[in-house]
């Protein structure tokens, strides 16, 4: 069974950087598995960030970026802002028109 | 500007099917895979699986056996039927539209609608 991991929490100063990542139990992440970056707040649906690992979806401020960082799926936050406080989840594509969520990570700034 | 909206009923009783219908508007349903995306109180999401106007589907392993999706492009909605449920499928359900190359994943998502399963 895949598995996506990512950090339960993580937390970050304004205007700070933080960078939160995405693995698999089976091994390493790379752009074949087209990784995806979604956000969301309390009580509210997702929000496309990044996908193919490393464009960003309409709208979204240039602080986000994405990027493959060894064997994980990376989502960069610069200059951290006080509503970037929110869950982010990334997705991977694991083939045969698959695709699995990471249990998300959960960003606090202060 | 493509807007998506869930509908079905709130409450399903243990057994029963769920039944829920996505209405796109704004756009045509042809072309792009449409998905049904669920999460449970205060857990994570998880993917259900893409339904595609040509009858093309894919569906998460661990639901397969009790999971359907189509599409109707004749009132420009997909569906989702998910059988023999139990407490554990209560969740926000959100429908969503992926992006025109399917290995993108989703650009668009519903607001979510609450499916509580109780007798």
């Amino acid at each position: 069974q895949t598995v996506v991991t990512q950090e339960p929490a993580f937390s970050v100063s304004p205007g700070g950087t933080v960078t939160l990542t995405c693995g698999l139990n089976s091994g390493s992440v790379s752009t074949s598995y087209y990784p995806t970056w979604y956000q969301q707040t309390p009580g509210q649906a997702p929000r496309t960030l990044i996908y193919n690992t490393d464009s960003r979806s309409s709208g979204v401020p240039d602080r986000f970026s994405g990027s493959i960082l060894g064997d994980t799926a990376a989502l960069t936050i610069t200059g951290a802002q006080a509503d970037d406080e929110s869950d982010y989840y990334c997705a991977l594509y694991v083939g045969s028109g698959l695709w699995v969520f990471g249990g998300g990570t959960k960003l606090t700034v202060l | 500007q493509v807007q998506l909206q869930e509908s079905g009923p709130g409450l399903v009783k243990p057994s029963e099917t769920l039944s829920l219908t996505c209405t796109v508007s704004g756009g045509s349903i042809s072309t792009y895979y449409w998905s049904w995306i669920r999460q449970p109180p205060g857990q994570g999401l998880e993917w259900l699986g893409n339904s595609h106007y040509s009858g093309s589907t894919n569906y998460n392993p661990s639901l397969k056996s009790r999971v359907t999706m189509s599409v109707d492009t004749s009132k420009n909605q997909f569906s989702l039927n998910l059988s023999s449920v139990t407490a554990a499928d209560t969740a926000v359900y959100y429908c969503a539209r992926f992006f025109s190359y399917y290995y993108h994943g989703v650009d668009v998502w519903g607001q979510g609608t609450t499916v509580t399963v109780s007798s």
